[in-house]
């Protein structure tokens, strides 16, 4: 059984760029949620996918999208990045929605400049 | 708005010794209460986890103890290790909710 896997580990962009995030959920899981770390704080809920369609959203604006995939994989779509969004974007996959426990990856941390 | 306060912010212990951390929430609606460590680089990691329905949950070296007129719980590290040296967030949850709410986290830091 895998973990929760993303990519990439790193991303450096300009201000203004398009950036995608991908995840892979633990295996058996359906749910993926996705967070946002900003340095020394705790992590922010973004969205959630259960089954390919989003299951609630955390106060984030509308160029924060998201997709999941057939196989419950995950991609997070930032446009028209600011300085404000560098960094750690975490996935985190469930059993199913209604399942309290959430596993997370190893996050990718994301530069704008 | 804040809803949910951990403190301390940080916290120096030596080994052997005991840790802990304390979650105040606002939200009486919350019905599950995890702990969550994170080391540099990683993503948070389930640590342990009580519902409203006990008082205290032991797991190894690890206790949370719950108070639900007070609103508050916090997590008991015994005989802390230097590997203990982490960061670690209360992330509380409503029934049926999408999202754990974090704390701000507390810098964990045992001496040698």
């Amino acid at each position: 059984e895998t973990g929760v896997t993303q990519s990439p580990t790193h991303l450096i962009k300009t201000r203004g760029q398009q950036v995608t995030l991908r995840c892979s959920s633990q295996s058996g899981h359906n749910t993926v949620s996705w967070y946002q770390q900003a340095l020394g704080q705790g992590p922010q809920f973004i969205f959630q996918y259960y089954r390919e369609e989003e299951n609630g959203r955390g106060n984030f604006p509308p160029r924060f999208s998201g997709l999941q995939f057939p196989n419950y994989s995950s991609e997070l779509n930032v446009n028209a990045l600011e300085l404000d969004d560098s960094a750690l974007y975490l996935c985190a996959s469930s059993f199913d929605r209604t399942t309290d426990t959430q596993y997370f990856g190893p996050g990718t941390r994301l530069t704008v400049l | 708005q804040q809803q949910v306060k951990q403190s301390p912010q940080s916290l120096i212990v030596q080994k052997g010794g005991i840790s802990i951390i304390n979650c105040a929430y606002e939200n009486t609606a919350f019905d599950y209460f995890p702990w969550y460590q994170q080391f540099p680089g990683k993503g948070p990691a389930l640590l342990i986890a009580i519902r409203p329905d006990v008082s205290e949950k032991k797991e190894g070296r690890f206790t949370i103890s719950f108070n639900k007129s007070a609103k508050q719980f916090s997590l008991h590290i015994m005989d802390s290790q230097p590997g203990d040296s982490a960061t670690y967030f209360c992330a509380p949850k409503t029934n049926g909710a999408q999202k754990l709410v974090f704390g701000q986290g507390t810098r964990l830091t045992i001496n040698p």
